[in-house]
């Protein structure tokens, strides 16, 4: 089956850094990806929906400046935090769609923010 | 590790139909469990979950129970719409905050 590469899997920052979360598709073009966090003791947030090429559209109450989403090219988006802080720590995962076929999903990101 | 396995799709059926989709899983501790749903265009959404053995997650006419004895997490819902056709996912977490292990989801078709 389809295959979608997360990386890292865990990282720890200082408070005011940025963090790059990759995901990959590796075996089919990803025309859609998505952004979600995992909140503790919650279930999944979705935070964006990302087209390649294009700007990607954020949900109700994710700051854009914050968390910036990068679909480059068909097989990668990027999801940068910028300046974290502690209330950043969370799990992010990203799941990727090739078009009219269901969607894969990563392994998962554990930030830590210290 | 853990993992969530569920039956292959595409499942399809007529409106107003019994629905079953089959999700198992392997865990080394007590996971909560959940379904997920994903409608044509959209991300992904909860449709519902149970943190503990016999507990019975139920939102828009769908059900699952979680089955400790047999590790078992089956989505139902007793007459099915169009508008339900999705695809389903089944999922697992060790604990709040840590990481969802999901299976490869389900492709429903509904037919009028």
């Amino acid at each position: 089956g389809a295959v979608v590469s997360q990386h890292p899997s865990w990282v720890i920052c200082k408070s005011g850094t940025s963090v790059k979360i990759e995901c990959r598709s590796l075996d089919f073009q990803a025309t859609t990806m998505f952004w979600y966090r995992q909140f503790p003791k919650q279930s999944l947030m979705l935070m964006a929906t990302s087209n390649e090429g294009s700007k990607a559209t954020y949900e109700q109450g994710v700051e854009k400046d914050k968390f910036l989403i990068n679909h480059a090219s068909l097989t990668l988006s990027t999801l940068t935090v910028t300046s974290a802080h502690p209330e950043d720590s969370s799990f992010y995962i990203c799941s990727a769609r090739e078009k009219g076929i269901k969607a894969f999903f990563g392994q998962g990101t554990r930030l830590t923010v210290v | 590790g853990n993992s969530v396995t569920q039956m292959e799709g595409p499942v399809t059926l007529s409106e107003e139909a019994f629905l079953t989709i089959n999700c198992t899983y392997t865990a080394t501790g007590y996971p909560s469990l959940f379904w997920y749903v994903q409608y044509p265009g959209e991300g992904l959404q909860l449709l519902l979950k149970a943190t503990k053995a016999d507990d019975k997650g139920s939102n828009k006419g769908f059900e699952a129970t979680y089955r400790k004895e047999t590790t078992s997490f089956h989505l139902e819902k007793g007459s099915v719409q169009v508008s339900d056709s999705a695809v389903y996912f089944c999922a697992l977490s060790e604990s709040a905050g840590n990481m969802l292990t999901f299976g490869g989801g389900t492709r429903l078709m509904v037919k009028p």
